[in-house]
């Protein structure tokens, strides 16, 4: 069966450091998003892209986060300079039509150190 | 919001005997999903259910949707010591972009 792939599955970084965190979507999806979940609570949407473009973005997807789709199958997410607050898991997900349900990543444990 | 509340928060049954965890939400909505989480891994798409859906099947799983309420439940039959986990409902949205709203969840204990 099809899987989002995510990397790497745990992330340490310093404080005021950039991260990237990667995602490999199914191949024929269309629509692809980064959600995130603080130890404890629920999963939050950051940010949804189509076509190229980011869709939708919460309140949590300020300007030190970015997303970009650099080649084709990868999708990443960078977080300019880290915050002990962005420590959470994240989440990579795609979708091939709103109708049908959608895959998650096996997640990324980002701490902030 | 968009979301409502999960109830219970949490429940702990035996081994065999059903779960029943409900889900409300304020908006109208496209799809409501059902998502499986065991403790810090990913999330495991269970089940989808449309607007104009009532009720829907899969394996030891029924969900029946009451767009009327704005509320939705899902029932574990038979339950077993690996459906011990979080679960979650995620609502799509009728109107704006394409995402899910996730509830809190319910954190559910199968004692064997």
């Amino acid at each position: 069966e099809p899987e989002v792939t995510q990397t790497p599955s745990h992330q340490v970084t310093q404080m005021g450091q950039e991260v990237i965190l990667r995602c490999v979507p199914i191949s024929n999806h269309l629509y692809f998003y980064w959600y995130r979940q603080i130890l404890g609570q629920k999963v939050e949407f950051l940010v949804s892209f189509y076509n190229n473009e980011i869709s939708e973005k919460s309140e949590i997807f300020d300007d030190q986060f970015s997303v970009e789709r650099p080649d084709g199958s990868n999708f990443t997410l960078k977080i300019r300079s880290t915050k002990l607050e962005d420590s959470a898991m994240y989440f990579c997900a795609s979708s091939d039509f709103r109708a049908y349900g959608y895959t998650f990543g096996s997640g990324t444990r980002l701490t902030v150190v | 919001s968009q979301q409502g509340e999960e109830d219970p928060q949490a429940l702990s049954i035996q081994e065999g005997e059903n779960a029943t965890m409900n889900c409300s939400y304020k908006t109208s909505i496209n799809n409501l999903q059902w998502y499986r989480q065991n403790s810090g891994r990913g999330l495991v798409h269970l089940i989808l259910i449309r607007s104009n859906e009532r009720e829907k099947h899969s394996g030891r799983l029924r969900v029946t949707l009451d767009t009327s309420k704005k509320s939705s439940s899902l029932l574990i039959t038979a339950s077993r010591a690996a459906d011990t986990a979080s679960y979650f409902c995620a609502t799509d949205a009728l109107e704006g972009a394409q995402k899910l709203v996730f509830g809190q969840g319910t954190r559910l204990t199968i004692n064997p």
